[in-house]
């Protein structure tokens, strides 16, 4: 049973529009939530995270929000660039804090 | 430069023949973890351990041994591998503290016929 989301499997933005990725979670322990960036034949990168005691937290063009009352958080890439092109996890942090609970991932393709 | 190291990248190998791999970090890191990927399926952990000698099961850990004897070294052993093993798989470690963002290796893919 699935704790956390994406139900969109892929996404195509055009350079320099707003990238919008999805994600719902079942869990209202949760409390922190990250996202991950993967590229073909590499292992996920850290991009952003935030703890659900906040509703936003901006890192450079990349910004994510959180709707506690809905359980759902969103990642904004604005301007979105080819090079974002790449598979997006959505993963929060088991409530042991021993594991990230993942999403099955959105690819992004952004054309130029 | 910081990283997690897998080995082998690539491995083909055949039902029953047991096989390892490896897994190094140089971040000094108490944490780590095995995590499997599989279409449609996400990331799952396998095992995870919390520091030296310290190791526990993680939501698919069955077909899967590990150890931590040294702080820098998370080896995935699979005793007897089986088709259904076939993934790939990505070691990760990260500091004290359950909020700090975990750290992957490159990932492994597996193929078990």
């Amino acid at each position: 049973d699935q704790q956390v989301k994406q139900n969109s499997p892929s996404l195509s933005v055009q350079e320099g529009r707003i990238s919008i990725l999805n994600c719902d979670y079942t869990n209202s322990m949760f409390d922190y939530f990250l996202w991950y960036k993967k590229y073909p034949a590499e292992g996920p990168t850290f991009l952003i995270s935030i703890s659900s005691i906040k509703d936003k937290n901006e890192d450079g063009r990349f910004t994510v929000f959180l709707n506690k009352s809905a359980k759902h958080l969103s990642l904004h890439i604005v301007p979105s660039q080819p090079g974002d092109s790449a598979v997006y996890f959505c993963a929060a942090i088991n409530q042991a804090g021993t594991a990230l609970i993942f999403g099955k991932g959105t690819t992004l393709s952004v054309s130029s | 430069e910081a990283q997690v190291t897998q080995n082998p990248r690539y491995l083909i190998t055949v039902t029953g023949k047991k096989l390892t791999v490896t897994c190094s970090q140089n971040m000094n890191h108490e944490y780590m973890s095995w995590y499997r990927q599989d279409p449609g399926l996400g990331l799952r952990q396998i095992y995870y351990s919390m520091n030296v000698e310290v190791t526990d099961k993680g939501d698919v850990p069955e077909g899967y041994k590990v150890s931590r004897k040294e702080k820098r070294n998370f080896p995935l052993i699979l005793e007897s591998p089986s088709p259904n093993q076939t993934s790939l798989y990505f070691c990760a470690s990260r500091g004290q503290g359950a909020f700090y963002e975990q750290y992957f290796g490159p990932g492994t893919r597996l193929t078990v016929t």
